[in-house]
């Protein structure tokens, strides 16, 4: 049974760019947490997904940045027009139904904003 | 609004020996859980030990154990027997489960081991 899995590792963008991060949960996992680090802090609750719905979003920032868990396909979070600031790892952890206790994290991706 | 304090920036230990890692936190509810994540240099995040609030016998997985005291709100974690494998950074976190399954983390504790 695969882990979560994240891609890509490592983004580089330009100020002002996209960032799009997938994250596909573990098999039989339907919901999906995405985590920001910022460096040299502790990770910060981002946003809480089931497939197709958005349970949570009391960490994320109002302005550029968006979720999604589609049907199909993995979790995407979206940054648009990304600032210097949102240089940080991003983490994702996925859960079975009911057992939101038992978080099993992907590896990050780390994203570079230049 | 829960909180999670760790106020050891920095701890270091030999090689066999034991270090305890503290943890504080802050919450109005009855029912939650506690961990201890480690993340090492590959930033992986994992698992260490999990306590659920109503247990009260503290939680062990091999080497490591915990001190989980409700009413002062304490959770410390005790790697006995350290190993160079252990030098990480150590997270705890609190989770309510339930509606909100966010983990709410503290600032970490980087624990470096000497041989």
């Amino acid at each position: 049974n695969a882990g979560v899995m994240q891609n890509p590792r490592h983004l580089v963008r330009r100020r002002g760019q996209e960032a799009r991060l997938r994250c596909s949960p573990m098999k039989g996992h339907s919901h999906v947490y995405w985590y920001r680090q910022l460096p040299e802090e502790g990770l910060k609750f981002m946003v809480y997904l089931q497939k197709e719905n958005i349970i949570d979003e009391s960490g994320m920032p109002k302005e550029r940045f968006s979720a999604e868990f589609p049907k199909e396909g993995p979790s995407i979070l979206r940054i648009q027009q990304v600032v210097r600031g949102d240089s940080a790892a991003y983490f994702c952890a996925s859960s079975p139904p009911g057992q939101g206790y038992e978080q099993f994290f992907g590896p990050g991706t780390r994203l570079t904003v230049l | 609004a829960q909180t999670v304090t760790q106020s050891q920036p920095e701890m270091s230990v030999q090689e066999a020996e034991t270090v305890t890692l503290s943890c504080t936190y802050d919450t109005s509810e009855s029912d939650y859980y506690l961990f201890w994540y480690k993340q090492p240099p590959s930033r992986q995040m994992i698992l260490v030990i999990r306590q659920e609030a109503y247990k009260q016998q503290n939680a062990t997985e091999n080497r490591f154990s915990v001190n989980f005291q409700k009413a002062a709100k304490s959770f410390s974690l005790k790697i006995s027997d350290s190993q160079l494998g252990d030098a990480a950074m150590y997270f705890c976190a609190y989770g309510r489960g339930g509606a909100t399954n966010k983990l709410i983390f503290g600032t970490g504790t980087l624990l470096a081991v000497q041989p």
